[in-house]
């Protein structure tokens, strides 16, 4: 079984400012890596996904995450954040191998506001 | 092209009423997900559909609650005797095969009352 810690519920952060969201996981087997973002009455879009490789993946609207397979996170980082990315922001996983490699488990999710 | 629908987008009912969420998967779709999440949380996984077999219905909490796809296109999650703990929101996914990348809908956010 998987399971998935965003340690931050809440980050409030000011217009231009860097940001960092954490995303830990547990899992007995390798496992895939996704970062999603719901932002306000919309659905969730996937924002990047760590497959293979490079353990430095670069989304969309300016994100990126970095897999580190010893410390088992996956955090996601902009440099600048802007008004527009306030937003919730889920931590995903679903595992390479099994009957179950199907079935996303995801974090509780992170509220990034940013203030202008 | 059209995304991941569902319907309706917000559903008030009062409890012990049967109700009926939709999801219109992606085009070419074969693998189509539900999952539910409730206040506060992730999302958390119900079932599965690959084509129109029910691969996996393990996440489903109690017989209250079923899913179809009959035709392996639209899928239909249907909750009996409603209660207030299933107020949630209702997500349904869909990907190309049951290990791509899953592309969600914008959910159906259900109160019971």
């Amino acid at each position: 079984a998987q399971s998935v810690t965003q340690l931050d519920s809440q980050v409030p952060v000011f217009e231009e400012a860097p940001v960092e969201l954490r995303c830990n996981y547990s899992s007995s087997v390798s496992v895939y890596l996704f970062w999603y973002v719901q932002y306000p009455n919309q659905g969730l879009q996937l924002l990047l996904k760590y497959l293979s490789g490079s353990t430095l993946v670069k989304g969309i609207n300016g994100f990126e995450a970095e897999f580190n397979k010893s410390q088992t996170s996956f955090h996601l980082r902009k440099p600048s954040v802007h008004i527009s990315d306030t937003a919730e922001y889920f931590c995903a996983v679903n595992p390479l191998r099994g009957g179950s490699n199907y079935k996303l488990t995801f974090g509780k999710g992170t509220l990034l506001t940013v203030n202008p | 092209g059209a995304g991941v629908s569902q319907s309706p987008r917000y559903k008030v009912t009062k409890r012990g009423q049967d109700v009926a969420l939709r999801c219109d998967p992606i085009s070419g779709h074969v693998s189509l997900y539900w999952y539910r999440q409730a206040l506060g949380q992730g999302p958390e996984f119900l079932t599965y559909f690959n084509y129109e077999a029910q691969q996996d219905k393990s996440g489903l909490p109690n017989d209250r609650f079923s899913a179809e796809r009959p035709e392996g296109s639209i899928s239909t999650l249907t909750i009996q005797r409603t209660e207030q703990r299933d107020s949630a929101m209702y997500r349904c996914a869909s990907s190309l095969g049951g290990r791509e990348t899953q592309y969600f809908g914008p959910g159906t956010r259900l109160l019971v009352l």
